[in-house]
Formats: structure tokens, sequence, C-alpha cells
């Protein structure tokens, strides 16, 4: 299995452009989520999947988007990129949506809005 | 969620053990302490996880006292490759988010 993947590692970004940030989990997993990670800071929830075709905010969803068509995949968009969207952005996978159970993390995107 | 409490950094030689603090005053009576690992330019992972008492496996041990208010991380031996941030965190099956904090960045030298 290849677990969590993301594509791309790195991106590049001109204020106001938009991209979609990729997410695949091979394991079957129905809880799919998005965090970002500024500088010396934790992880912060932005959105969150309990199965394909349900999603929810976490707590800093503004200027994201997701949907989730597919048990697989997960897709972050970005709406119109801005300097404070700079961050690591990992996507994670569980078996279910409870807290407790394993979080599966992906290796990341660094995304630089310039 | 339970509000946890780490030191932000440690230090350590390579060889010895290391024991990681986390206080958890108002942990509730379905919450689990969890520990991740995170290494540089990596996402985090799960290492151990527990209620109460002792749990170990071939990474580290995870001490939790009865009353249920702190609780140690214990990485045996360490290596330079256990140099990572490590964040406690107290889990349970209401709510999606998981409040990662700034976790403990341990450094381990030669």
């Amino acid at each position: 299995n290849a677990g969590v993947t993301q594509t791309p590692k790195f991106q590049v970004l001109k204020t106001g452009q938009s991209m979609t940030l990729q997410c695949a989990q091979d394991m079957n997993h129905e809880y799919m989520s998005w965090y970002r990670q500024d500088p010396g800071m934790g992880l912060r929830l932005i959105h969150y999947s309990v199965g394909a075709g349900i999603t929810d905010q976490g707590e800093v969803p503004n200027g994201y988007n997701v949907s989730r068509s597919t048990t697989e995949d997960f897709p972050l968009r970005l709406l119109s990129a801005a300097p404070s969207q700079t961050s690591v952005y990992f996507c994670a996978s569980s078996s279910s949506s409870g807290q407790i159970d394993e979080q599966y993390f992906g290796p990341g995107t660094r995304l630089t809005v310039t | 969620l339970a509000k946890t409490t780490q030191p932000i950094s440690m230090d350590s030689y390579e060889g010895q053990e290391v024991n990681i603090t986390c206080s958890h005053n108002n942990i509730a009576t379905n919450d689990y302490i969890t520990w991740y690992q995170q290494f540089p330019s990596q996402g985090p992972r799960f290492i151990i996880q527990g209620y109460k008492t002792k749990v170990t496996n071939e990474v580290a041990s995870l001490f939790i006292p009865a009353d249920r208010k702190s609780s140690t991380l214990s990485l045996p031996r360490v290596s330079l490759s256990d140099t990572a941030v490590y964040y406690c965190l107290g889990l349970s099956n209401s709510g999606y988010a998981l409040n990662f904090g700034k976790g403990t960045s341990l450094l381990v030298t030669p």
C-alpha cells in the first residue's frame, strides 16, 4: 500500500491564482482531512470528510474548498491564493471519524504564495 | 478536547532514556492520551496511545497515573533518528479535529 499520497510536493503561486492540492489514500479509509502547519506552530484543521459526498469545515476553512466524490480522493482547492496561505499542507486519513483512531498522514505539500 | 501542556524542547544524548511529560488536568473520562511523532519535512506519525497505567510497544512506553492528570512518554535509548517533534493529545470519539499544539521538540546529539 502506498498509504496517503499528496501532490505536488512543492508549489509556488502568485497572489490571486487558484490551484488544487491532491490527496489520495489506498487504505479504503472513510475519514479524510486537511491540515495546515505554519512555521513553529501545530497543525490546524481546514476541512474534513467522513465519507464520499460528505464534507465539513474545520478550524480554518476560509479560502479553501473541498469535495469528496470517491473514497480514495480528497482534493483541496485554493480559490484565490493569498500570502497568508503560505504553509505546509498535510492530508490525513483514518478508518473511522473517531479521534482516537490512528491518523495516517501524507508527506505534505509546501506552498508558497508570493 | 483535553488541553495538554508539554515542554517546548528537550535535549538528549544518544543512548539515553528520554521521558517527556504531558499535563492534562481537565482530561475527560472518555479521553485517551495519544502521542504523535513528526520528523522534519514529514507528516505526523501515531506512536502510542493509552487510557491508564502503562502501555508499551516497539517504539515507546506510555505511563499514565491513576488520576490521569498527566502522562509520560518514555523513549528508551534514543538515537539521532529520534530527533523529532512529539505531540501529546487528549482524544475522544467526539469531534474530529486533532489539536496538535506546538509539541515538544526533541534534539538528540552524539
